[in-house]
């Protein structure tokens, strides 16, 4: 497809467990974030990742999260011994650059986790 | 610290009302002014932007006014109909180099038939 994909759609993990989480984004775009989205909470920025420099951490929430762009395309968001605050949807998106009118970002449909 | 405060938190329009929604920002560095709307397990989408060099830009039955000085902005739908009913966010960034949204808590919109 065109769009930013993000797998999986969905997903249940017990309190403890380590989970990853997916972005491709659209093909060509150099810039990659990563935000969170808590209900009533909006959306919280996580990670940003800028052709091969190195990425922007300052948005993780704690040590038990971290995120990976290989070859510059796909994306993994990695949070590690989950806990039940964690529960939330992950939105990835992706743009050419970082001139933010001119490269609007474009979102994927994100992965909803919740942690038992 | 928010430093995009959004309002109200949610929103009821008879159909062929006008939607209002307000934000305010606290960063004078911020110069671009984005709008995204999203639908029920879908990701946000940009429906119209702005920057701080007009005071109003307007798509189809959608505009932004801009109040520099008062650091707010506000989206309106003019003619809202059921099909906008979503919930809507907005958001703040610096235009220069690298900077990345600072979203407000976003507005849950109901357009009554």
């Amino acid at each position: 497809g065109a769009g930013v994909s993000q797998s999986p759609s969905n997903k249940v993990t017990e309190k403890g467990k380590d989970v990853e989480l997916r972005c491709d984004p659209i093909s060509g775009h150099t810039a990659l974030y990563w935000y969170r989205q808590s209900l009533g909470q909006g959306l919280e920025f996580l990670i940003y990742f800028q052709g091969n420099s190195a990425p922007d951490k300052s948005g993780l929430p704690s040590d038990r999260f971290s995120a990976e762009r290989t070859g510059g395309s796909v994306s993994t968001l990695t949070i590690q011994r989950t806990q039940q605050e964690d529960s939330a949807v992950y939105l990835c998106a992706s743009s050419l650059g970082t001139r933010a009118s001119a490269q609007p970002q474009h979102f994927g449909d994100g992965t909803r986790l919740s942690i038992l | 610290q928010q430093q995009v405060k959004q309002s109200p938190q949610s929103l009821i329009v008879q159909k062929g009302g006008i939607s209002i929604i307000n934000c305010a920002y606290e960063n004078t560095a911020f110069d671009y002014f984005p709008w995204y709307q999203q639908f029920p397990g879908k990701g946000p989408a940009l429906l119209i932007a702005i920057r701080p060099d007009v005071s109003e830009k307007k798509e189809g039955r959608f505009t932004i006014s801009f109040n520099k000085s008062a650091k707010q902005f506000s989206l309106h739908i003019m003619d809202s109909q059921p099909g906008d009913s979503a919930t809507y966010f907005c958001a703040a960034s610096k235009n220069s180099g690298y900077s990345t949204l600072t979203f407000g808590k976003g507005t849950m919109l109901l357009v009554s038939p």
